[in-house]
């Protein structure tokens, strides 16, 4: 069963940093492309950033770029988004999802970031 | 960059009724590949989004035939054949192929 499981959500201040990781386990991690989406509570999906399996090729929406850095460990199945420079519209919850055809197929259970004085 | 618009944003409907939902980008989706990556999610509320379509018309394992993707180009439906309570929340279109990777707004699913 393809299981992903976000964890290190929590409030920080404006300026602060954060990292997020999502461990992955039912498939195999290692050739598999990974997405960070964000969704702020009651509103629309937002894709954040995507890597390709090998770790190359990182890829983020215009909000974060030079603020957000993902990566990934393929010997620990986990996948990572370094938050930094947050901002209270950094505010959300982080969905890890696995990419299948260019396309998110499972979903994490989802993170809440609250960037907040 | 890509627009993904959707219609209606709000959708209710009677139990057993069909339900149709509008996505249109603002370009062509289709790739240089031949392929065109269009995808359909659904949400319930209090969940996390799950895929029911992807590349346009093809169904994932566990998703009922009542729900079948259709389109090319920039027009794509996803319908509903026989609404279940099951199907309330909002759903979503995306094209993932293309930099930014690009969600429609949603549209809301709702029982009369």
């Amino acid at each position: 069963e393809v299981q992903l499981v976000e964890s290190g959500g929590g409030l920080v201040q404006p300026g602060g940093s954060l990292r997020l990781s999502c461990t992955a386990s039912g498939f195999s991690f290692s050739t598999t492309w990974m997405h960070w989406v964000r969704q702020v509570p009651g509103k629309g999906l937002v894709w954040v950033s995507r890597i390709r399996n090998d770790g190359s090729n990182a890829i983020y929406a215009d909000s974060v770029k030079g603020r957000f850095t993902i990566s990934r460990d393929n010997a620990k199945n986990t996948l990572y988004l370094q938050m930094n420079s947050l901002r209270a519209e950094d505010t959300a919850v982080y969905y890890c999802t696995r990419d299948n055809y260019y396309s998110p197929d499972y979903w994490g259970q989802g993170t809440l970031v609250t960037v907040s004085s | 960059d890509f627009v993904m618009t959707q219609s209606p944003l709000s959708l209710p409907v009677t139990l057993g009724q069909t339900a149709s939902i509008s996505c249109r980008s603002s370009q062509s989706l289709v790739n240089s590949d031949g392929n065109t990556y269009l995808t359909w999610l659904h949400q319930r509320p209090g969940q996390s989004p799950r895929r029911l379509i992807y590349k346009v018309s093809n169904r994932d394992s566990g998703v009922p035939d009542r729900f079948s993707g259709s389109g090319s180009g920039t027009d794509f439906t996803l319908q509903i054949s026989g609404v279940e309570a099951e199907d309330v929340g909002v759903y979503y279109c995306m094209e993932g192929k293309n930099w930014p990777i690009t969600f429609g707004q949603g549209t809301r699913l709702e029982i009369k």
